[in-house]
């Protein structure tokens, strides 16, 4: 069965502490991974696509990376700021525009 | 570019009652879809569109009609409401042009509540 799962569900870390966010996936014909960042009460808000193992992408404190088998969200020296809900999905070749979501990974960064 | 537009922010209706979920795009996207939210359960999709006049079933149809009139529309609609459709409802858009990315952007949602 094609699933994405993320881990963990939730964490916690201290202002400038680093850590990785996890997805991993299970899909025949893997197209596209896609990282969200879900604020509450908003509408996901686009990070990054990454389309093939050894693919990295970076935008400020965050720096996606992706295997044949997972994704990586690295995220450096967080602050208070990068607390949200960060979401993946994937989309499998020839139905690249139905994606397969994850159930997110709350951060919570405490000053 | 206003992105993607949904209206009304917030709705609570009463079991039976009909309502339509509007979105609107501005960025001239072919492809547009309506998920769900609700804890636990991630995003769902309901319908999608990859133009104008051409809709297709989601994960989660039942109980939803959609209709696209036009490119920028894609309004969701709710025939006679139920307790199991409360959840927080999103609309999201990307390009189907070749050579684009596909990479869909989403609406800021609408909270409904069925009692």
């Amino acid at each position: 069965e094609d699933q994405v799962t993320q881990s963990p569900e939730a964490l916690r870390l201290q202002e400038g502490e680093s850590s990785s966010l996890n997805c991993s996936y299970t899909v025949s014909g893997l197209r596209g991974l896609f990282w969200y960042r879900q604020d509450p009460g908003k509408g996901p808000e686009f990070l990054f696509t990454l389309y093939s193992a050894g693919e990295e992408k970076e935008k400020e404190r965050l720096k996606a990376t992706l295997t044949k088998k997972e994704s990586f969200l690295h995220i450096t020296a967080p602050k208070p700021e990068d607390s949200a809900t960060y979401l993946c999905a994937v989309s499998q070749a020839g139905n690249n525009r139905k994606l397969i979501w994850g159930l997110g990974t709350s951060l919570a960064v405490n000053p | 570019n206003a992105g993607v537009t949904q209206t009304p922010k917030f709705q609570v209706l009463k079991t039976g009652q009909s309502m339509t979920l509007q979105c609107a795009q501005d960025m001239n996207h072919e492809y547009m879809s309506w998920y769900r939210q609700d804890p636990g359960m991630g995003l769902r999709l309901i319908h999608y569109s990859v133009g104008a006049g051409i809709t297709d079933q989601g994960e989660v149809p039942n109980g939803y009609n959609v209709s696209r009139s036009t490119t920028e529309d894609f309004p969701l609609r709710l025939l006679s409401a139920a307790p199991s459709q409360t959840s927080v409802y999103f609309c999201a858009s990307s390009s189907a042009q070749r050579g684009s990315t596909d990479t869909q952007y989403f609406g800021p949602g609408t909270r409904l509540t069925v009692l």
